[in-house]
């Protein structure tokens, strides 16, 4: 089955660190980039960060820059994010998704995971 | 960095309802607008790419236009498994941006 499972959510405090996991099957992994979404509760959907195939090239929303950092082991099948000095308003469902070039030459995230809930509070 | 207006933020709809929800980028962004639906609880779905094609599997029930900065998501006909909250997307340039969501509740 063609899926992403995300894992490693959790309560953690201000300032605190987490790392978060999303593990692809049933498609060729090293293909395509893939990137991580957040929701905070009850809003919308915000682009977090992305990383290349090979895990060469990797860009961050200005908002996580410098705190966040994304890998990959494509031998393991597996994103990660690991989120340092984590905010109150960090406290979001994070999504992986898998990002796929179309014909028409737009990019589009039409793979993603259930999402992991992480929450920053004292 | 592109900001994705939606309108409305929300809307209330019956069932065989036609609906139409826009989405308007501060910046022109060519054809490079996608459209998701979201259910409660779940993880965005993807239904239009590059701001006409429907994504395989998706109904045709609904359809996508627009080009440059204006963009329209358009359901002929609700359905049940319609209600639910749409965003466009904008894949144009980093970062990506969503709209902020039109929620679409039954009457």
């Amino acid at each position: 089955e063609v899926q992403l499972v995300e894992s490693g959510g959790g309560l953690v405090q201000p300032g605190g660190s987490l790392r978060l996991s999303c593990a692809a099957s049933g498609f060729t992994f090293s293909d395509n980039w893939m990137h991580w979404v957040r929701q905070a509760p009850g809003r919308g959907l915000v682009w977090v960060s992305r990383i290349s195939r090979d895990g060469r090239t990797i860009t961050y929303a200005d908002s996580v820059k410098g705190r966040f950092t994304i890998s990959r082991d494509n031998a393991k099948n597996t994103v990660y994010l690991e989120m340092n000095n984590l905010r109150a308003d960090d406290t979001a469902v994070y999504f992986c998704a898998r990002a796929s070039l179309t014909v028409f030459g737009a990019i589009i995230f039409d793979l993603w995971g259930q999402g992991a809930l992480v929450t920053v509070s004292s | 960095d592109i900001q994705m207006t939606q309108s409305p933020s929300s809307l209330s709809a019956s069932l065989g309802d036609r609906v139409t929800i826009t989405c308007r980028a501060s910046d022109y962004i060519n054809d490079y607008l996608n459209w998701y639906q979201q259910r409660p609880g779940k993880a965005p779905h993807l239904l239009i790419l590059a701001a006409s094609t429907l994504q395989t599997g998706v109904p045709s029930r609904f359809s996508g236009s627009g080009s440059g900065t204006d963009f329209t998501l358009t359901i002929s006909s609700l359905q049940p498994e319609d209600f639910a909250t749409y965003y466009c997307q904008q894949s144009y340039t980093i970062p990506w941006t969503f709209g902020q969501g039109t929620k679409v509740e039954v009457k």
